[in-house]
């Protein structure tokens, strides 16, 4: 129940086209959703968040989509640029608890 | 702001070798993490600590111990490394329980032979 599943495993996009990664949960009391993002050589570091009480999060060209009901939420990267290439995880904690649960990554390549 | 720092960047070990990767903070962050990042499996989390004399296991905590003594540092201690141990080793830290933004450094990278 504490899993986080994500896809795809690898995601090739044209410049400025859209990259979308795609994450479900299974436990309910998931109240906090943020995407990392990292850089070869860096660690993590967090992109954009959302909370299970919008549908939509937008910051630039990074959107959070957000389905309740389905247990599911997704990135989609905007006008992508290949300073995008880099590995996105999704995440999944309850607030006020410890531990934060990771997805298994994204490594997203925009090419020329 | 140096964030959360990790040394050394690379390692290589020997079988049954030993060693302490070493993580400090200087955001006065209560909580502290010990992750691991193997190709497609993401980021397990191998130990944690909500202050300074408190920790507890994560998803992955065989073979590592830790200790936290302060509230800056977070030693991770590999005993008998084998090379099932060979992964890119991360720290973060966030505030406390109402702040949910992680901090990570930026990795240590261990081969294990």
């Amino acid at each position: 129940q504490q899993q986080v599943k994500q896809s795809p495993q690898s995601l090739i996009v044209q410049k400025g086209g859209i990259s979308i990664i795609n994450c479900a949960y299974e436990n309910t009391a998931f109240d906090y959703f943020p995407w990392y993002q990292q850089f070869p050589g860096k660690g993590p570091a967090l992109l954009i968040a959302i909370r299970p009480d919008v549908s939509e999060k937008k910051e630039g060209r990074f959107t959070i989509s957000f389905n309740k009901s389905a247990k599911q939420f997704s990135l989609h990267i905007m006008d992508s640029q290949p300073g995008d290439s880099a590995t996105y995880f999704c995440a999944a904690s309850i607030r006020g608890y410890q531990k934060v649960t990771f997805g298994t990554g994204t490594k997203l390549q925009v090419i020329p | 702001n140096a964030g959360v720092t990790q040394t050394p960047k690379f390692r290589i070990l020997k079988i049954g070798q030993s060693m302490t990767l070493q993580c400090a903070q200087d955001m006065n962050h209560n909580y502290m993490y010990w992750y691991r990042q193997d190709p497609g499996m993401g980021l397990k989390l191998i130990y944690y600590s909500v202050g300074a004399g408190i920790t507890d296991k994560g998803e992955v905590p065989n073979g590592y111990n830790v200790s936290r003594s302060t509230t800056e540092y977070f030693p991770l201690r590999l005993e008998l490394a084998a090379p099932s141990q060979t992964s890119v080793y991360f720290c973060a830290s966030k505030f406390g329980a109402g702040d949910e933004k992680l901090f990570f450094g930026s990795g240590t990278q261990l081969s294990v032979l």
